[in-house]
């Protein structure tokens, strides 16, 4: 079955630090998509990350907050810069994928301390 | 703009009982609509989907109608196990677009 990897699945950062969150995809995909989802909360769409040019952010997202990279139709970064109590959320990329529909990462679980 | 609205949860029912999650959504033109689970721990997964109206997409013994009069897509199973507990998200995605809109998602505990 196709598989959307993540990692790291968890981790626990002090405030200030970088974290740089990986997605591997098993098929070429032209977007790949970075959600945000706070803990009780629903999924929020950061941005769409098209390979070979600079991420679309939604609205309440800027790059120097989330940096993404987009190196190969693989593959995607999602960095959560400067990190506070408040960015401690559940971070999921997704792609929409071949005879699989759109499909989920199991997710990085980030506490922030 | 588009918009899905869930049924408020959390929701808690007895094993063999009957479900239905209320989702109803406003978008232009003709959606798809998607219902994911996503367990204790885990990322989301596709449950079922419809891409047009009346269309039924069904899944697990889940079922969920596509009604554009009604602008609803409401989740139902007849007889839920204690291994149907999770929190249910309904989600659309506008014709031409790429991206997901989720509701608030509902959180089912299934007690035995």
């Amino acid at each position: 079955s196709a598989v959307i990897s993540q990692k790291p699945s968890r981790d626990i950062c002090q405030r200030g630090t970088s974290l740089t969150i990986q997605c591997q995809v098993d098929s070429q995909v032209t977007m790949m998509f970075w959600y945000r989802q706070q803990p009780g909360q629903s999924l929020t769409l950061i941005a769409t990350a098209n390979q070979g040019s600079e991420a679309t952010y939604e609205s309440g997202f800027v790059i120097d907050k989330f940096p993404i990279s987009r190196p190969n139709l693989t593959f995607s970064t999602l960095t959560v810069s400067n990190m506070s109590p408040e960015d401690s959320s559940i971070y999921l990329c997704s792609a929409e994928l071949p005879n699989y529909g759109y499909t989920f990462g199991s997710g990085t679980r980030l506490t922030v301390v | 703009g588009n918009s899905v609205t869930q049924m408020e949860g959390p929701v808690t029912l007895s094993e063999e009982a009957f479900l239905t999650i209320n989702c109803t959504y406003t978008a232009t033109g003709y959606p798809s609509l998607f219902w994911y689970v996503q367990y204790p721990g885990e990322g989301l997964q596709l449950l079922l989907k419809a891409t047009k109206a009346d269309d039924k997409g069904s899944n697990k013994g889940f079922e969920a109608t596509y009604r554009k009069e009604t602008t609803s897509f409401h989740l139902e199973k007849g007889s839920v196990q204690v291994s149907d507990s999770a929190v249910y998200f309904c989600a659309l995605r506008v014709q031409g677009a790429q991206k997901l809109v989720f509701g608030q998602g509902t959180r089912l505990t299934i007690n035995p």
